[in-house]
This record gives structure tokens, C-alpha cells and sequence, in this order.
């Protein structure tokens, strides 16, 4: 699976926007972008992926650029409960069970 | 039911004892997965189970033993464990699906957390 680079930390004010970019200059063709985040104490939680067009949902939107070497995960309208470590995974989809080769993260801090 | 449960939530147990984390999950994933996370650390593959068969073992020390015993119930046997074995095990489940596109989301429990004396 390709790595990935993200920032180690970032701050939003509340109900600003978060946009949280993560760098894969190595993927490849058949790999997908994801995002996952951790909450303090709580086990990840999945946000979104993507391939190569962007994705939107109810948590948050992806925007992939067209080289594919980069993305930003956007939360729109960041609140409180936003806070958490975010992880940006990029991997191929198997048809059985698989690998979530965590990075870093960034830590993202919403203020009131 | 979309949730991973794990017990217990917490644990401490001394280099001597023998102890087991347990997993279920209702919601007819076949693949589960134990990872590690130490403090300040991201989640560190453990394990992995195919149709309850054990199909990736990341080089974990034979103190931890791993068992799939049905398609819902996942244990991670603990003996002769160290202190830096002290860590949030986390499990989870993620569907197995031909897919190439789909979601291929893995939910995760809460975790248990443990510190070996």
C-alpha cells in the first residue's frame, strides 16, 4: 500500500470549515483514498473514500485531485466533537480481510 | 446492530497470568481483525480472519494467541505478557465483498484497555 503524509496538527474554529490534506504521491492505479478518524478513548471510525472523483456524504466531503497525488477531507461545518486524530489510508480493496496500515494522523483541534 | 463489542473494557493482569480479551460483532462480517495501539500511537495490525480463519499474523509474539471459535465471536488469548504489552487492543469486522468499489469499511470496538504489572 502506498504511504501517506499528513500534517501532525491542525486547528479549526468552530463551525469553520476543516480542510485536512493528506499527500500520496505513490498510489497506485487500484488503490483507494480513505479516511478514518479516532476520537479520544474510542476505536477509529470510518469517514469516507474515493477512487479518483469526488465524494461527499453525510460526514464529510473528498476531494481527490486529478493526479491523484494528493486529497483534502473536508468537514464542513467543524463542531466540538470534531476533534480527534484523523488518518488518511490509501489501499487496494480485496475481496477478503485486510490490512488498515494506520500513518500518523493529524490531530485536529476545534475551538470554540 | 452495527456494533463491535469488546470485553473488558479494561484489564490488569500480572506477567504470570493467563487472561483472554473477547470480540462479538452481529452484524455477519466474516473478516475480524486485533490490532495494537500504544499511547500516542496510531492502531498496529495484529491479526486478521478470513471465515474464521486466521490469514494474516503480523510476526505477534506466541503470547498472544488469537481464536476465531464462530463467525460472530473473536478472543485474543493473553499469557506470559510484559509491561510494554500495556496497550489498547482494539478489534474489528469488516464485510468480505467482491466488490472492488464497495465501502470496505472496518468497524472497530471501543477496545480493551490493558496493563501488564
Amino acid at each position: 500500500d502506498a504511504k501517506t503524509t499528513q500534517p501532525t496538527s491542525m486547528d479549526c474554529a468552530e463551525g469553520r470549515a476543516a480542510n485536512l490534506p493528506c499527500n500520496h504521491s505513490t498510489i497506485s492505479g487500484n488503490e483507494y483514498v480513505y479516511w478514518y478518524r479516532q476520537i479520544h478513548s474510542q476505536g477509529p471510525q470510518y469517514i469516507i473514500h474515493g477512487l479518483k472523483n469526488n465524494e461527499t456524504n453525510e460526514m464529510a466531503s473528498l476531494i481527490i485531485t486529478e493526479d491523484r497525488k494528493s486529497s483534502t477531507l473536508i468537514l464542513p461545518h467543524a463542531t466540538l466533537r470534531d476533534t480527534a486524530v484523523y488518518y488518511c489510508i490509501v489501499r487496494v480493496n480485496s475481496n477478503s480481510g485486510y490490512a488498515l496500515n494506520f500513518g500518523k494522523g493529524t490531530s485536529l483541534l476545534v475551538t470554540p | 446492530d452495527t456494533e463491535v463489542t469488546q470485553t473488558p473494557k479494561h484489564l490488569v493482569m500480572g506477567m504470570t497470568n493467563k487472561k483472554s480479551l473477547k470480540c462479538e460483532q452481529h452484524m455477519g462480517h466474516r473478516a475480524m481483525y486485533w490490532y495494537k495501539q500504544k499511547a500516542k500511537k496510531p492502531p498496529e495490525l495484529m491479526f486478521v480472519y478470513s471465515y474464521e480463519k486466521l490469514s494474516i499474523n503480523e510476526s505477534v509474539p506466541s503470547r498472544f494467541s488469537p481464536e476465531c471459535p464462530n463467525s460472530s465471536l473473536l478472543n485474543l488469548h493473553l499469557h506470559a505478557l510484559q509491561p510494554e504489552d500495556s496497550a489498547l487492543y482494539l478489534c474489528a469486522s469488516s464485510q468480505i465483498t467482491n466488490l472492488a468499489g464497495g465501502r470496505h469499511e472496518q468497524f472497530f470496538g471501543p477496545g480493551t484497555r490493558l496493563t501488564v504489572l
